[in-house]
């Protein structure tokens, strides 16, 4: 299967703990999104990577959010002293430069207690 | 208010009608537009571009009017599998190509 990769699929983690997802995009895309989507709502933009740039960064994303995509390939959200606010499905999305369908991974579902 | 606003639902149905979805937003610089179908606990996948000439895909159909900054979605026969949740999206050509989505409206197809 080559569509968007993330893991963990589930992670249930205390307040103040850290936590490090990874999205791993088709191969040949060069873009690549983040979101976060909470019940009954759709998805938010978080952050995006033109290969390794990342290029905009939502003012959602408090100083306790970081991400990186190292040599543009996969990339990783890192959470640092969770909040039980943080918790939502963590969505990965990833398009080439020719075209704007998104392709998403399942997401990381994030549980703060 | 936000950038996409739509409906949230739930629209009951039964098989076989035909029923319509809105979505309005705001940014007149918005370029481009989708439907995207979110299924229960799933991601997000893309059902169909909005065209401003209107487009067709079997019994979806969307259609886009930039005038009243609004795009629709009509779906006939309705079928018991498309009973998911569909998200208007909007992207705006600077420097960041995103995806901005509503929070979606809810379809429930009934027997």
């Amino acid at each position: 299967d080559t569509g968007v990769s993330q893991n963990p699929r589930h992670k249930i983690t205390k307040r103040g703990q850290n936590v490090t997802f990874r999205c791993d995009p088709i191969s040949e895309h060069n873009r690549l999104y983040w979101y976060r989507q909470t019940l009954g709502q759709g998805p938010e933009f978080l952050t995006y990577f033109q290969n390794e740039a990342q290029l905009e960064k939502s003012r959602l994303l408090s100083d306790r959010f970081s991400a990186e995509r190292p040599k543009g390939s996969f990339s990783t959200l890192e959470i640092q002293r969770t909040e039980q606010g943080d918790s939502a499905m963590y969505l990965c999305a990833s398009s080439s430069a020719y075209n704007e369908k998104l392709f998403f991974g399942s997401g990381t579902q994030l549980s703060v207690l | 208010r936000k950038e996409v606003e739509q409906d949230p639902g739930p629209f009951n149905v039964p098989e076989g009608a035909t029923v319509a979805f809105n979505c309005t937003y705001s940014n007149s610089a918005s370029q481009s537009f989708f439907w995207y179908r979110q299924d229960c606990r799933k991601e997000p996948k893309l059902l169909m571009s909005v065209y401003s000439s209107g487009n067709e895909d079997g019994r979806f159909t969307a259609q886009l009017n930039r005038a009243s900054q609004y795009i629709s979605l009509l779906i006939r026969d309705s079928k018991l599998s498309d009973s998911a949740t569909y998200l208007c999206v909007v992207t705006r050509m600077d420097s960041s190509y995103k995806l901005i989505f509503g929070s979606g409206t809810r379809l429930l197809v009934r027997p």
